[in-house]
């Protein structure tokens, strides 16, 4: 089975500044996506970024981009100019093979100070 | 577009009682819909998924059952509620995964407090 680890469950970061979130994951496929969902207070899920395994670019949004290093299978989130309505719990999730499954983590709660 | 819905959007009931909720995707057509229970502070634990009509998988063992009736309606049902069914269950969908869109959308959820 799949697993994907967020080893910080709370973060917090300054406004404008940048900030890093942690994915790892444990999968035997060569071929999966990857995704980091926002939640704010709503509690209304976002899609934030994705990531297709088999491109080795890096995939970018806006003030959004990924680290994808396949081979040590980690897919952190990087969040630049960080802004006060970032704040919201992050969550990885890897899209298995035949694409039939999701795999969430646990979470990491990003709080942005003013 | 596509838009997909949940009902109810708050529910309290006491233990042993039945529970359905209810799940519609619009603007889509076989997509693949799932059921996901939360709990406070915590992740997303994937309950059920269906990759078509009628067509269930169960990840978890438990007090829930689920149904996919229709192409686009999934229900999520128990006949005797558990105080540990308490949460946030989130409905989502997804297209065929060969797709370039291939993501996850959510529904609003429902707050289910067992009593």
């Amino acid at each position: 089975a799949q697993t994907v680890t967020q080893s910080q469950p709370e973060m917090s970061v300054q406004e404008a500044e940048t900030v890093t979130l942690s994915c790892t994951y444990d999968t035997s496929e060569s071929d999966y996506y990857l995704f980091w969902y926002k939640q704010p207070p709503s509690r209304q899920m976002i899609l934030v970024i994705r990531q297709e395994a088999y491109k080795q670019q890096n995939a970018t949004e806006n003030r959004f981009s990924v680290n994808f290093q396949k081979a040590a299978k980690s897919f952190s989130l990087k969040i630049s100019d960080s802004q006060l309505g970032d704040a919201a719990m992050y969550f990885c999730a890897f899209g298995e093979g035949n694409f039939n499954k999701f795999y969430f983590g646990s979470g990491t709660k990003l709080n942005v100070k003013p | 577009s596509q838009t997909i819905h949940q009902w109810p959007a708050t529910l309290v009931q006491p233990v042993g009682s039945p529970l359905s909720l209810e799940c519609t995707v619009e603007g889509t057509s076989n997509p693949n819909l799932y059921w996901y229970r939360q709990a406070a502070g915590r992740g997303l634990q994937l309950l059920f998924y269906s990759v078509g009509i009628g067509q269930i998988s169960s990840e978890v063992p438990q007090n829930l059952s689920a149904s996919r009736p229709q192409d686009r309606q999934f229900i999520l049902s128990s006949k005797k509620l558990l105080l540990s069914d308490s949460g946030f269950y989130l409905c989502a969908w997804s297209v065929h995964p060969l797709e370039d869109s291939y993501e996850q959308y959510f529904g609003p959820g429902t707050r289910l407090t067992v009593t």
